[in-house]
């Protein structure tokens, strides 16, 4: 299982662009990205997920590398209601199975 | 995304009860669940993969006597604390893994159970 690496905490304040890296060295060849948001008290909430390059959808983009050891999740002018905690994982499905193991995540503070 | 359901979403016992919490994909056939528990500010731990028609695979540590899996549908899985005692008291959260998007593994995930065991 490839194990990621976060920062454990970040401030940005209303509108500002946050991008928050995640490092994941020994990524497999068929592993992909995902990143969650979750708030207190609620499960995890699907964001983004991608292979390589750059993928983008209605809340966020997220960056990878053609080494693929790293990703950043970039969340465009963020607003309060976007304070929470940022999971990136990595991993894909085998004939051997997989189960998804959680980092510490990153938490976001959003400051008007 | 896929919706992922789980009920009830808090639950308060007594010690020495058994509670059932079920998950339910609402969408989409999930053959694969998995069930998490998070404590306060911690992150998400996993206790077991449940697979539909198989037995659940737990996690080191976690009693499968205690947390009993069942995943009877390819919609349902359902985690019964046995036994509950106050220590037991936590978050727990389930998942759903979506086939629907070729090579990726995504889970899609219930809005968790918050369970005080008294």
């Amino acid at each position: 299982l490839a194990k990621t690496t976060q920062p454990i905490s970040m401030d940005s304040y209303e509108g500002q662009e946050v991008n928050i890296t995640c490092s994941h060295n020994n990524i497999a060849t068929n592993d992909y990205i995902t990143w969650y948001q979750q708030f207190p008290s609620q499960g995890p909430r699907f964001i983004i997920q991608g292979y390589k390059t750059k993928v983008t959808n209605e809340v966020a983009s997220l960056f990878i590398p053609a080494d693929r050891k790293s990703s950043t999740l970039s969340l465009p002018r963020v607003s309060l209601s976007d304070t929470a905690v940022y999971y990136c994982l990595v991993g894909a499905l085998n004939t051997g199975g997989f189960k998804t193991i959680f980092g510490a995540g990153t938490r976001l503070f959003v400051k008007a | 995304g896929a919706v992922v359901s789980q009920h009830p979403s808090r639950v308060i016992c007594k010690s020495g009860t058994s509670v059932k919490i079920e998950c339910r994909s609402l969408d989409f056939q999930a053959t694969t669940m998995f069930w998490y528990r998070q404590f306060p500010k911690k992150s998400l731990m996993l206790m077991a993969t449940s697979n539909e028609g198989s037995k659940a695979t737990y996690e080191q540590g976690v009693e499968k006597d205690k947390f009993l899996i069942n995943h009877a549908s390819l919609t349902l899985s359902t985690l019964t604390v046995t036994s509950a005692h106050p220590e037991d008291s936590s978050f727990y959260i389930c998942s759903a893994r979506d086939l629907r998007g070729g090579g990726a593994d995504t889970q899609y995930f219930g809005p968790g159970t918050r369970l005080t065991v008294l």
